[in-house]
């Protein structure tokens, strides 16, 4: 069974809106969690780093204060996508480190259509 | 050289065939390197990791050469259900725990 759970699978929402996904770690705690974004037919990109108990690390280009992150938890981090807009449709995927198994688990990923 | 390079593919192979890809990567500290397959609209999931010069898995094998930093995934006797696209992953430093993603290698087996 999954071992990093996402959701909601997928989100369909009006422009302006803001839209929250969580990722859940079910057999581990997960210090580090990563969100990745996935256009189509792009590969996975690394938006940012979450790190429980501290503030996320953004890669370079990505607004943290539109894709805000909270990490509240070890075993929960959550994306919240703030006043969404066309261009932010796509494929958003969290996984989470098992540094026991030293390996990267991650979610079903999130299809968000902003219309 | 990108960090993460593949050949984007199609790979249109018949069921039974033996079917090689290659990844070369930039960061020459990576000590560990990974496969993952990626079916159409799913999460990736880790097929195979690579730490020293290779690994096997039943039909699965994956080469790495340090020299020339690239690694490669080889799929014996594919099967209908190897159709998927394969991503090439790569630590992103030396015991860094973020990845860089290929654009992965789609591969079709045909009947």
């Amino acid at each position: 069974g999954a071992v990093v759970s996402q959701h909601p699978s997928r989100v369909i929402c009006k422009s302006g809106t803001s839209v929250k996904i969580e990722c859940r770690s079910l057999d581990f705690q997960a210090t580090t969690m990563f969100w990745y974004r996935q256009f189509p037919k792009q590969s996975l990109m690394l938006m940012a780093t979450s790190n429980e108990g501290s503030k996320a690390t953004y890669e370079q280009g990505v607004e943290k204060d539109k894709f805000l992150i909270n990490h509240a938890s070890l075993t929960l981090s959550t994306l919240t996508v703030t006043s969404a807009h066309p261009e932010d449709s796509s494929f958003y995927i969290c996984s989470a480190r098992d540094i026991a198994k030293n390996i990267q688990y991650f979610g079903a990923g999130t299809r968000l259509s902003v219309l | 050289r990108k960090e993460v390079e593949q050949d984007p593919g199609p790979f249109n192979v018949p069921e039974g065939a033996t079917v090689a890809f290659n990844c070369t990567y930039s960061n020459s500290a990576s000590q560990s390197f990974f496969w993952y397959r990626q079916d159409c609209r799913k999460e990736p999931k880790l097929l195979m990791s690579v730490y020293s010069s290779g690994n096997e898995d039943g039909r699965f094998t994956a080469q790495l050469n340090r020299a020339s930093q690239y690694i490669s995934l080889l799929i014996r006797d594919s099967k209908l259900s190897d159709s998927a696209t394969y991503l090439c992953v790569v630590p992103s430093g030396a015991g860094s725990y973020q990845l860089t993603f290929g654009k992965g290698t789609k591969l079709s087996v045909i009947p």
